[in-house]
């Protein structure tokens, strides 16, 4: 089965400045998709980013971009300008391509606090 | 817009009592999950279903039950809780099994068994 790592438990970033948050995969699929996802202090889980494993070109979304690195196996979230609403538990999940597959696997997680 | 709605938000069982959370979706998805979150572990699949009647093991599935009787609705059983189920719940929907799909949460159940 698959899985995801995240080695940074807790990161802080000064405001307005630019942050990567880690995650690293494992699996044997040679098609699967990359989430990531943000969970605020209230709980709730809001989708960020996805990028497919066959995609060329690493997906943006407004301040979020995904560094895809294939052959490193690596997934990892860059947060430019840096917001205090940016304070949050970031994960990385996949999910092989393979269809009718619904074993999304998270990580652990990673703590981000952005300071004043 | 509801999107997909927990209920309760928060419980408090004693060992061995029963309960059963509540997860419903007014977006017509297909799909439904139930996970279980703990510190430190990240999000972990208890069960799915890929449609109305239908239902299926996750990573996680000892400890509980589920039924999909609508489409709208996917219950998650606990029949004797256990300390070990202290835990947030998370239901999530999805349209379509694409990949390129994501989940749509709800906003969580917190369940503490003492």
């Amino acid at each position: 089965a698959q899985k995801i790592t995240q080695t940074q438990p807790g990161m802080f970033v000064q405001e307005k400045e630019a942050v990567t948050l880690d995650c690293t995969y494992d699996t044997s699929d040679q098609s699967y998709g990359l989430f990531w996802y943000k969970q605020p202090s209230s709980g709730e889980m809001i989708f960020l980013i996805y990028q497919g494993s066959y995609d060329e070109q690493n997906a943006t979304e407004g301040r979020y971009s995904l560094n895809f690195q294939k052959a490193r196996k690596s997934a990892n979230l860059v947060i430019s300008a840096s917001q205090l609403g940016d304070s949050a538990m970031y994960f990385c999940a996949m999910i092989p391509r393979a269809y009718n597959n619904n074993d999304m696997r998270f990580g652990a997680g990673t703590r981000l606090t952005v300071k004043p | 817009n509801a999107g997909v709605t927990q209920t309760p938000k928060f419980r408090v069982l004693k060992t061995g009592q029963s309960m059963t959370l509540l997860c419903a979706q007014d977006m017509n998805h297909e799909y439904m999950y139930w996970y279980r979150q703990d510190p430190g572990m990240g999000l972990r699949l208890i069960h799915y279903s890929v449609g109305e009647g239908t239902t299926a093991k996750g990573e996680v599935p000892d400890g509980y039950n589920v039924s999909r009787l609508k489409k709208q609705n996917f219950l998650l059983g606990l029949e004797s809780a256990a300390p070990s189920q202290t835990s947030v719940y998370f239901c999530a929907s999805r349209l379509s099994p694409a990949t390129y799909y994501g989940y749509t949460f709800g906003s969580g159940t917190r369940l503490t068994v003492v």
